[in-house]
């Protein structure tokens, strides 16, 4: 298996929701991450996690919150979300923090705030 | 403050053609350089990479050229093909695990 799984695939969520996205890899990565993507822009890291453990926050602000269950799976929690957060949400996993070498992507949530 | 500026913004070849799309850095930290391709709706998908001590890699019609000393590197894609019509990010790795995208070129391959 060489691939990120992640859903779902689209959300419609209102500002006063609590919503999670999932991702799910089997391919024995150690390090997984969030990014988001807006329209015609790179990705933009938000979280990384080595081992289970967050070791990258890039400031995010606090009505994203990220889990890791464990080696597998990666979780983003949504809450109280604005209408500018809308946007393709991506995971993708790399062999280890130090080792690895390129991501695999998943193919991402296309999140849409109301 | 962009950490790779990646020009150019879009690109239109004619199929068979080359396209070439370039990337330059500041940081001497950076250690490892890849490209990737990203589709509408899909995630970017690894197309190749390159470590800062070789200076050409090839794989199949995708070459990367890096020029360590101008902090330089680019994509060229020969014999291009309307299936290579796709948004392509160069990146840099700083630190094992966290990269830096490129603004990104949207290629557009005319049959």
């Amino acid at each position: 298996d060489t691939e990120v799984t992640q859903t779902p695939k689209h959300l419609v969520m209102g500002m006063t929701n609590k919503k999670s996205l999932k991702c799910e890899q089997h391919m024995g990565h150690r390090a997984m991450y969030w990014y988001k993507q807006k329209a015609k822009k790179p990705p933009e890291l938000m979280f990384v996690y080595s081992y289970e453990k967050l070791s990258i926050n890039e400031s995010v602000p606090s009505r994203f919150s990220p889990e890791c269950p464990n080696s597998s799976l990666l979780n983003l929690h949504l809450h109280a979300l604005q209408p500018e957060d809308s946007a393709l949400y991506l995971c993708a996993s790399s062999q280890d923090s130090v080792g690895g070498y390129g991501y695999t992507f998943g193919s991402g949530t296309r999140l849409t705030v109301v | 403050q962009q950490q790779v500026k990646q020009s150019p913004q879009s690109l239109i070849v004619q199929k068979g053609g080359i396209s070439i799309i370039n990337c330059a850095y500041e940081n001497t930290a950076f250690d490892y350089f890849p490209w990737y391709q990203q589709f509408p709706g899909k995630g970017p998908a690894l197309l190749i990479a390159i470590r800062p001590d070789v200076s050409e890699k090839k794989e199949g019609r995708f070459t990367i050229s890096f020029n360590k000393s101008a902090k330089q590197f680019s994509l060229h894609i020969m014999d291009s093909q309307p299936g290579d019509s796709a948004t392509y990010f160069c990146a840099a790795r700083y630190n094992f695990n966290k990269f830096y995208f490129g603004s990104g070129t949207k290629l557009n391959v005319k049959p």
